[in-house]
Protein backbone atom coordinates (compact mmCIF):
# COMPACT_ATOMS: atom_id res chain seq x y z
CA UNK A 1 0.00 0.00 0.00
CA UNK A 2 0.95 3.40 -0.63
CA UNK A 3 2.30 5.53 2.15
CA UNK A 4 3.47 9.41 2.62
CA UNK A 5 5.86 10.58 5.21
CA UNK A 6 6.35 14.28 6.29
CA UNK A 7 9.08 15.68 8.47
CA UNK A 8 9.66 17.53 10.92
CA UNK A 9 6.16 17.41 12.68
CA UNK A 10 6.64 20.83 14.04
CA UNK A 11 9.36 23.52 13.61
CA UNK A 12 10.18 26.94 15.18
CA UNK A 13 12.55 29.08 13.23
CA UNK A 14 13.81 32.26 13.82
CA UNK A 15 13.36 34.93 11.25
CA UNK A 16 16.40 35.08 8.33
CA UNK A 17 17.31 31.40 8.98
CA UNK A 18 17.05 28.50 6.21
CA UNK A 19 14.17 25.71 6.09
CA UNK A 20 13.98 21.92 4.54
CA UNK A 21 10.70 20.25 4.90
CA UNK A 22 11.01 16.45 3.64
CA UNK A 23 8.47 14.61 1.96
CA UNK A 24 8.65 11.04 0.74
CA UNK A 25 6.20 8.84 -1.04
CA UNK A 26 6.46 4.85 -1.01
CA UNK A 27 4.60 2.07 -2.43
CA UNK A 28 3.83 4.19 -6.21
CA UNK A 29 6.02 5.57 -9.42
CA UNK A 30 5.87 8.41 -10.55
CA UNK A 31 3.20 10.29 -8.37
CA UNK A 32 2.30 13.91 -8.98
CA UNK A 33 3.04 15.69 -6.37
CA UNK A 34 2.18 19.09 -4.17
CA UNK A 35 2.75 21.17 -1.53
CA UNK A 36 -0.18 23.15 0.23
CA UNK A 37 0.20 25.88 2.75
CA UNK A 38 -2.52 26.68 5.51
CA UNK A 39 -2.26 29.65 7.81
CA UNK A 40 -4.01 29.91 10.48
CA UNK A 41 -8.00 29.82 10.13
CA UNK A 42 -7.41 30.05 6.14
CA UNK A 43 -7.87 27.58 3.53
CA UNK A 44 -5.56 25.84 1.52
CA UNK A 45 -2.65 27.65 -1.25
CA UNK A 46 -1.11 24.99 -3.69
CA UNK A 47 2.41 26.45 -3.11
CA UNK A 48 4.23 24.24 -5.69
CA UNK A 49 3.84 20.49 -7.62
CA UNK A 50 5.87 18.34 -9.78
CA UNK A 51 5.20 15.73 -12.27
CA UNK A 52 8.17 14.26 -12.62
CA UNK A 53 12.13 14.44 -11.28
CA UNK A 54 13.43 17.87 -11.71
CA UNK A 55 9.74 19.13 -12.79
CA UNK A 56 8.46 22.32 -10.16
CA UNK A 57 5.66 24.46 -10.91
CA UNK A 58 5.33 27.32 -8.70
CA UNK A 59 1.65 28.45 -8.12
CA UNK A 60 2.67 31.83 -6.31
CA UNK A 61 5.76 33.96 -6.16
CA UNK A 62 7.68 33.71 -2.65
CA UNK A 63 10.79 33.27 -0.91
CA UNK A 64 10.12 29.51 -1.23
CA UNK A 65 11.61 27.04 -3.58
CA UNK A 66 11.05 23.13 -3.99
CA UNK A 67 12.81 20.39 -5.44
CA UNK A 68 12.16 17.09 -6.66
CA UNK A 69 15.52 15.17 -6.68
CA UNK A 70 14.26 11.97 -6.67
CA UNK A 71 10.72 10.24 -8.17
CA UNK A 72 9.54 9.84 -4.25
CA UNK A 73 11.19 12.67 -2.88
CA UNK A 74 9.65 16.59 -2.46
CA UNK A 75 11.46 19.07 -0.77
CA UNK A 76 10.76 22.53 0.76
CA UNK A 77 13.08 25.25 1.02
CA UNK A 78 14.00 28.60 2.16
CA UNK A 79 17.01 30.54 2.41
CA UNK A 80 15.47 33.33 4.47
CA UNK A 81 12.41 32.50 6.22
CA UNK A 82 10.41 35.30 6.87
CA UNK A 83 7.41 35.84 9.56
CA UNK A 84 4.81 35.44 7.01
CA UNK A 85 5.87 32.09 6.30
CA UNK A 86 4.55 30.73 9.49
CA UNK A 87 2.01 27.76 8.46
CA UNK A 88 0.92 24.55 8.25
CA UNK A 89 2.52 22.87 5.17
CA UNK A 90 1.19 19.95 3.61
CA UNK A 91 2.51 17.69 0.84
CA UNK A 92 0.57 15.64 -1.44
CA UNK A 93 0.71 13.31 -4.03
CA UNK A 94 -1.53 11.63 -6.74
CA UNK A 95 -1.79 9.75 -9.25
CA UNK A 96 -4.36 10.06 -12.47
CA UNK A 97 -6.95 12.35 -12.55
CA UNK A 98 -10.39 11.32 -11.41
CA UNK A 99 -8.31 10.69 -8.22
CA UNK A 100 -8.04 13.20 -5.18
CA UNK A 101 -4.80 13.57 -3.13
CA UNK A 102 -3.27 11.50 -0.28
CA UNK A 103 -2.19 14.13 2.14
CA UNK A 104 0.54 13.57 4.44
CA UNK A 105 0.22 14.53 8.29
CA UNK A 106 1.41 18.12 8.14
CA UNK A 107 4.56 19.94 9.26
CA UNK A 108 3.33 23.23 11.52
CA UNK A 109 6.18 25.61 11.41
CA UNK A 110 6.11 28.89 13.49
CA UNK A 111 8.62 31.57 12.21
CA UNK A 112 9.71 34.01 15.80
CA UNK B 1 -10.11 28.93 -13.83
CA UNK B 2 -11.75 26.67 -11.16
CA UNK B 3 -12.94 27.81 -8.22
CA UNK B 4 -14.91 26.42 -5.29
CA UNK B 5 -16.88 27.99 -2.86
CA UNK B 6 -18.43 26.81 0.40
CA UNK B 7 -20.03 28.34 3.27
CA UNK B 8 -18.22 30.11 5.87
CA UNK B 9 -18.32 29.05 9.21
CA UNK B 10 -18.21 28.13 12.13
CA UNK B 11 -21.09 25.83 11.77
CA UNK B 12 -21.78 25.12 15.75
CA UNK B 13 -24.55 22.04 16.19
CA UNK B 14 -25.55 19.75 18.83
CA UNK B 15 -24.80 16.26 18.57
CA UNK B 16 -27.71 14.03 16.71
CA UNK B 17 -28.63 17.08 15.05
CA UNK B 18 -28.48 17.37 10.94
CA UNK B 19 -25.48 18.88 9.51
CA UNK B 20 -25.43 20.01 5.55
CA UNK B 21 -22.42 22.22 4.28
CA UNK B 22 -22.49 23.88 1.08
CA UNK B 23 -20.79 24.07 -1.74
CA UNK B 24 -20.30 24.77 -5.27
CA UNK B 25 -17.96 24.86 -7.97
CA UNK B 26 -17.29 26.89 -11.18
CA UNK B 27 -15.19 24.54 -14.13
CA UNK B 28 -15.18 23.63 -17.51
CA UNK B 29 -16.45 20.31 -18.66
CA UNK B 30 -16.63 17.44 -16.52
CA UNK B 31 -14.29 17.74 -13.12
CA UNK B 32 -14.66 15.28 -10.47
CA UNK B 33 -15.24 16.09 -6.76
CA UNK B 34 -13.97 15.81 -3.64
CA UNK B 35 -14.70 16.46 0.05
CA UNK B 36 -11.92 16.23 2.73
CA UNK B 37 -11.94 16.21 5.96
CA UNK B 38 -9.20 18.22 9.03
CA UNK B 39 -9.43 17.13 12.19
CA UNK B 40 -7.61 19.47 15.01
CA UNK B 41 -3.89 19.02 14.48
CA UNK B 42 -4.07 17.03 11.96
CA UNK B 43 -3.57 16.70 8.13
CA UNK B 44 -6.15 16.11 5.80
CA UNK B 45 -8.30 12.90 5.01
CA UNK B 46 -10.20 12.12 1.65
CA UNK B 47 -13.81 11.78 2.85
CA UNK B 48 -15.65 10.99 -0.52
CA UNK B 49 -15.79 11.69 -3.73
CA UNK B 50 -17.84 12.01 -6.64
CA UNK B 51 -16.35 11.33 -10.90
CA UNK B 52 -19.19 11.79 -12.47
CA UNK B 53 -22.65 14.04 -12.82
CA UNK B 54 -25.43 12.42 -10.52
CA UNK B 55 -22.67 9.92 -8.47
CA UNK B 56 -23.45 9.80 -4.99
CA UNK B 57 -20.15 9.45 -2.45
CA UNK B 58 -20.36 8.33 1.22
CA UNK B 59 -18.44 7.57 3.99
CA UNK B 60 -18.92 7.59 7.59
CA UNK B 61 -22.71 8.42 7.40
CA UNK B 62 -21.88 11.41 5.22
CA UNK B 63 -23.06 11.50 2.08
CA UNK B 64 -22.65 14.25 -1.33
CA UNK B 65 -24.20 14.23 -4.67
CA UNK B 66 -22.31 15.72 -7.92
CA UNK B 67 -25.32 18.15 -9.08
CA UNK B 68 -24.16 19.05 -12.44
CA UNK B 69 -27.11 20.84 -13.08
CA UNK B 70 -26.65 23.10 -10.21
CA UNK B 71 -23.23 22.85 -9.78
CA UNK B 72 -23.09 21.97 -6.44
CA UNK B 73 -21.51 19.15 -4.31
CA UNK B 74 -23.75 19.65 -0.58
CA UNK B 75 -22.16 17.73 2.40
CA UNK B 76 -24.74 15.86 4.13
CA UNK B 77 -25.08 13.87 7.59
CA UNK B 78 -28.10 12.95 9.09
CA UNK B 79 -26.97 12.43 12.94
CA UNK B 80 -23.79 14.03 13.75
CA UNK B 81 -21.75 13.17 17.02
CA UNK B 82 -18.98 14.98 18.42
CA UNK B 83 -16.13 13.26 17.12
CA UNK B 84 -17.41 14.84 13.43
CA UNK B 85 -16.09 18.57 14.45
CA UNK B 86 -13.42 18.89 12.43
CA UNK B 87 -12.64 21.61 9.23
CA UNK B 88 -14.36 20.50 5.97
CA UNK B 89 -13.13 21.57 2.53
CA UNK B 90 -14.95 20.67 -0.73
CA UNK B 91 -12.24 20.19 -3.62
CA UNK B 92 -12.69 19.88 -7.33
CA UNK B 93 -10.11 18.23 -9.95
CA UNK B 94 -10.77 19.44 -13.47
CA UNK B 95 -11.06 17.26 -16.12
CA UNK B 96 -7.87 18.27 -18.20
CA UNK B 97 -5.67 19.13 -14.76
CA UNK B 98 -3.92 17.23 -11.99
CA UNK B 99 -4.18 20.42 -9.75
CA UNK B 100 -6.96 20.15 -6.98
CA UNK B 101 -8.53 23.63 -6.23
CA UNK B 102 -10.16 24.14 -2.66
CA UNK B 103 -12.68 26.13 -1.08
CA UNK B 104 -12.18 28.15 1.96
CA UNK B 105 -13.06 25.07 4.21
CA UNK B 106 -15.41 24.99 7.29
CA UNK B 107 -15.15 24.43 10.96
CA UNK B 108 -17.72 22.13 12.03
CA UNK B 109 -18.31 22.32 16.26
CA UNK B 110 -20.75 19.88 17.61
CA UNK B 111 -21.41 19.83 21.47
CA UNK B 112 -22.20 16.96 23.57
Amino acid sequence: SQTIHQWPATLVQPVGSPLSLECTVEGTSNPNLYWYRQAAGRGLQLLFYSVGIGQISSEVPQNLSASRPQDRQFILSSKKLLLSDSGFYLCAWSLERGYGYTFGSGTRLTVV
Amino acid sequence: GNSVTQMEGPVTLSEEAFLTINCTYTATGYPSLFWYVQYPGEGLQLLLKATKADDKGSNKGFEATYRKETTSFHLEKGSVQVSDSAVYFCALRGAAGNKLTFGGGTRVLVKP
